[in-house]
């Protein structure tokens, strides 16, 4: 059973282009957190999703960023017209149907703004 | 406003030894507590987890303590080896339609041979 797979590992982006990271869930997950990680800092929840729904959006900033999971494929974290402090670790992290906190996390997208 | 506070920061511990890292919750609706193990360049992987009705958990050489009324919570590593060299961090749950995970700042561990 694979792991929670996220691409791309590495993503270099310069400031005002956009930013696209996927995440598969573990097979029979039904849920996909995704979070932040800033350099020595701990993780800061963004956006809970189940299929084709925005559950929980209350960590996600106002502008540029969005989030889906649609019916088929991965999930998305979009971040438009990047600037230098969105640099950081982004995880995606799934959970079992009925055990929403049990999350397992995926390897992580590193993206770097110049 | 820091809803889980995690310390020490930094702790160094001999081969051997058992390395103790503490979490303090301030919210009484938290009613999920996980630790994660993070390597350097890897994402964090569940160790071990407990929920309030119990006030211990124990899964090989790692023990998770939890304190409800001081709302605090430990994670103890007996026999501490090398390998087990990694930054860790302690989280809490809500219950209800949310499930997101709010984490402590971290410990980085390191284990002398």
């Amino acid at each position: 059973n694979a792991g929670v797979m996220q691409n791309p590992r590495h993503l270099v982006r310069r400031r005002g282009q956009e930013a696209r990271l996927r995440c598969s869930p573990m097979k029979g997950h039904s849920h996909v957190y995704w979070y932040r990680q800033l350099p020595e800092e701990g993780l800061k929840f963004m956006v809970y999703l189940q299929k084709e729904n925005i559950i929980d959006e209350s960590g996600m900033p106002k502008e540029r960023f969005s989030a889906e999971f649609p019916k088929e494929g991965p999930s998305i974290l979009r971040i438009q017209q990047v600037v230098r402090g969105d640099s950081a670790a982004y995880f995606c992290a799934s959970s079992p149907p009925g055990h929403r906190e049990t999350q397992y996390f995926g390897p992580g997208t590193r993206l770097l703004v110049l | 406003q820091q809803q889980v506070k995690q310390s020490p920061q930094s702790l160094i511990v001999q081969k051997g030894g058992i390395s103790i890292i503490n979490c303090a919750y301030e919210n009484t609706a938290f009613d999920y507590f996980p630790w994660y193990q993070q390597f350097p360049g890897k994402g964090p992987a569940l160790l071990i987890a407990i929920r309030p009705d119990v006030s211990e958990k124990k899964e090989g050489r790692f023990t998770i303590s939890f304190n409800k009324s001081a709302k605090q919570f430990s994670l103890h590593i007996m026999d501490s080896q090398p390998g087990d060299s990694a930054t860790y961090f302690c989280a809490a749950s809500k219950g209800g339609s949310q499930g997101n995970l709010i984490f402590g700042k971290g410990t980085k561990l390191s284990v002398k041979p």
